[in-house]
């Protein structure tokens, strides 16, 4: 059982660059998300979906792009990148029904440096 | 605004010390309090609490949350060295939508 897998694991774009970066669960989680965490600052959610189709944005969603076509997947896109979206990204995953506990799986995590 | 206020952000203590940690929030439409541990990749899952006053309990962790007066602690007895990481208060909103604070990075000395 894979859980929550994010690739790649490391980037470094030039400023101005687009790139992708991909999620994917095996646990049939109706409901998945992208983080990104800055030193000191904690998580901050980007954009999320709680479903096929439907997407919403976060907290900072300025500069990002989601789309969910599968429940599997759910891909952020940087469409232009900056040196302030130097950050490491985190996807995540969680179902949502009776007796869930909620419990939110993250992925392993994506490191991107924009210069 | 929503925000999730972790403290102290930093702490050092001898392997067998007790240590507690806080976590205030002022969040709208609060559904739970998560409290998670981050090593050097992805936060695990530590404790989920949704109701005031009901001590969750895990080995030599501990954790409380009182909603009347917005905050929640947590709690480890004899510290070891493997408890060194940093930990994250979040509270969820629902729907994949946690407001977490800044965490605190504990350090534990042999």
């Amino acid at each position: 059982n894979a859980g929550v897998t994010q690739t790649p694991k490391f980037q470094v774009l030039k400023t101005g660059q687009s790139m992708t970066l991909q999620c994917a669960q095996d646990m049939n989680h109706e409901y998945m998300s992208w983080y990104r965490q800055d030193p000191g600052m904690g998580l901050r959610l980007i954009h999320y979906s709680v479903g096929a189709g439907i997407t919403d944005q976060g907290e900072v969603p300025n500069g990002y792009n989601v789309s969910r076509s599968t429940t599997e997947d759910f891909p952020l896109r940087l469409l232009s990148a900056a040196p302030s979206q130097t950050s490491v990204y985190f996807c995540a995953s969680s179902y949502s029904g009776p007796g869930a506990r909620n419990t939110i799986y993250f992925g392993e995590g994506s490191w991107l440096t924009v210069v | 605004e929503d925000k999730v206020v972790q403290s102290p952000l930093s702490l050092v203590v001898h392997e067998g010390d007790t240590v507690t940690l806080n976590c205030s929030y002022e969040v709208t439409n609060f559904r739970s309090l998560l409290w998670y541990k981050q090593e050097k990749k992805a936060p695990t899952f530590l404790f989920m609490l949704t109701s005031s006053g009901i001590e969750k309990k895990s080995g030599r962790l501990s954790s409380i949350l009182d909603k009347k007066e917005l905050f929640s602690i947590l709690n480890i007895t004899a510290t070891q060295t493997g408890d060194s990481a940093v930990y994250l208060c979040a509270v969820s909103q629902g729907a994949q939508k946690l407001v977490f604070g800044q965490g605190t990075r504990l350090t534990i000395n042999p």
